[in-house]
Formats: C-alpha cells, sequence, structure tokens
C-alpha cells in the first residue's frame, strides 16, 4: 500500500518561498498508475487543491493559485515538490500530499480522476 | 468554479442513529464525478465514496452515497462510536476540483 510523507520548514516568513516535499513508499512515484496531488487545509477551515502531477511532468493546477505554485517531480528520489512564492499569512495551512487515479480522454491519453485516495498525514506550515 | 454547499453544519446524534448528510452543487457535476471524505481531528482526511457511490477499498457498507445533478447524500445507515467526524464533499467533474466546507457530526 502506498504511503505519503510531507517534509519541509514549519515555519516560512512572509513574502518568502514555501517548500515541501513528499516522499512515496510502497509504490512507485514513476508508475503509471498514479497521479500526484497537493492539498492544503487552513486551521479549522476547509480543504483546498493546489496542484496534481504526473511522473511524465504533465500539470495541472488551480487557476486561483497558479500564478505562485510550481509543482514538480523526482522519479530518483521517488519524491514530488510543491513550491509557493510570495507566501501571506492567509497561506498558513496543514498541506497535504496524495495519491490520484486516472482516466482516459477521448484522445485515448490518461488524465488525474481529481480525488485524492491515500494521503500524508499532513505537515502545518505557518507563514509568519 | 463549481461551488459546494453542505449541509447541515452540525449533526448530533447518538450512536446507533441514522445520519443523512448533503452537498449541493452551484451547478451540475459531470458524470457524478463527486466523493466523500470522513476527517478525524489531527488526522489526514480518508476517501470514503467516489463515483457518488462507489465505496473506496476498506469502506464498511454502512457508508453509502447517492445522488445525481446537483444533489448528493452521503448516508450512515447506523452510526458506530469511531463515525463522529467532519465529512466533506468534493466535485471532480471540472477544474478547479473543490470541496464543500464539511459537515460535523457529533454525539448528541
Amino acid at each position: 500500500q502506498l504511503q505519503l510523507e510531507e517534509s519541509g520548514p514549519g515555519l516560512v516568513k512572509p513574502s518568502e518561498t514555501l517548500s515541501l516535499t513528499c516522499t512515496v513508499s510502497g509504490g512507485s512515484i514513476g508508475s503509471t498508475r498514479y497521479f500526484w496531488g497537493w492539498i492544503r487545509q487552513p486551521p479549522g477551515k476547509g480543504l483546498e487543491w493546489i496542484a496534481t502531477i504526473y511522473y511524465s511532468g504533465s500539470t495541472y493546477y488551480n487557476p486561483s493559485l497558479k500564478s505562485r505554485v510550481t509543482i514538480s517531480v523526482d522519479t530518483s528520489r521517488n519524491q514530488f515538490s510543491l513550491k509557493l512564492s510570495s507566501v501571506t499569512a492567509a497561506d498558513t495551512a496543514v498541506y497535504y500530499c496524495a495519491s490520484q487515479t486516472y482516466s482516459y480522454d477521448r484522445s485515448g491519453f490518461q488524465q488525474p480522476k481529481g480525488y485524492f485516495q491515500q494521503w500524508g498525514q499532513g505537515t502545518l506550515v505557518t507563514v509568519s | 468554479e463549481i461551488v459546494l454547499t453542505q449541509s447541515p453544519g452540525t449533526l448530533s446524534l447518538s450512536p446507533g442513529e441514522r445520519a443523512t448528510l448533503s452537498c449541493r452543487a452551484s451547478q451540475s457535476v459531470t458524470s457524478s464525478y463527486l466523493a466523500w471524505y470522513q476527517q478525524k481531528p489531527g488526522q489526514a482526511p480518508r476517501l470514503l465514496i467516489d463515483g457518488a457511490s462507489s465505496r473506496a477499498t476498506g469502506i464498511p457498507d454502512r457508508f453509502s452515497g447517492s445522488g445525481s445533478g446537483t444533489d448528493f447524500t452521503l448516508t450512515i445507515s447506523r452510526l458506530e462510536p469511531e463515525d463522529f467526524a467532519v465529512y466533506y464533499c468534493q466535485q471532480y467533474g471540472s477544474s478547479p476540483w473543490t470541496f464543500g466546507q464539511g459537515t460535523k457530526v457529533e454525539v448528541k
């Protein structure tokens, strides 16, 4: 069974860049079976999808964050990463990484199914 | 962007009772691409239901999902002590994928 674990600084200064890594075990990040996503949850609030990536590098972003977000994958380390630039207090949240399954579009290409199957335990990032 | 509104905000019930949670979308959800999650304090969400009505692996059959279009329901047939938690719906038919604000199921 897949296991995911987030890592990165718990405290980031305003205007700086938040950087997190998700390490995958129990499976290969290069597998064609999965897409990989980031979701966040401000304290006491709901969930927000941030971005998704495939091992090939195909990326999908939430338009509300796209201008500040970069998601990347490192197949040699079985990791994928998130960078969020120009952070403010509003970016304070628990950040989760998760796996996603796929479907085929009309052209026969794999596309992520947008729900999240396996989740990491989450990591709290405070902007202050 | 599709906005999901969950009701009620809080549901106060006793173990053994039936829980009915509602999720209403601001526009029709493509292909009933709707998921439900359970989240307990200090834990990550856990996938319960996808495709509006398909239970995820290992999810007990007391959890069931239904609905289509803009109206969806999660039903817990008989509440067990471990079911008291916050439940979120999520649509993935249209990007950006969005979540409801959650319904808390608490012990009465």
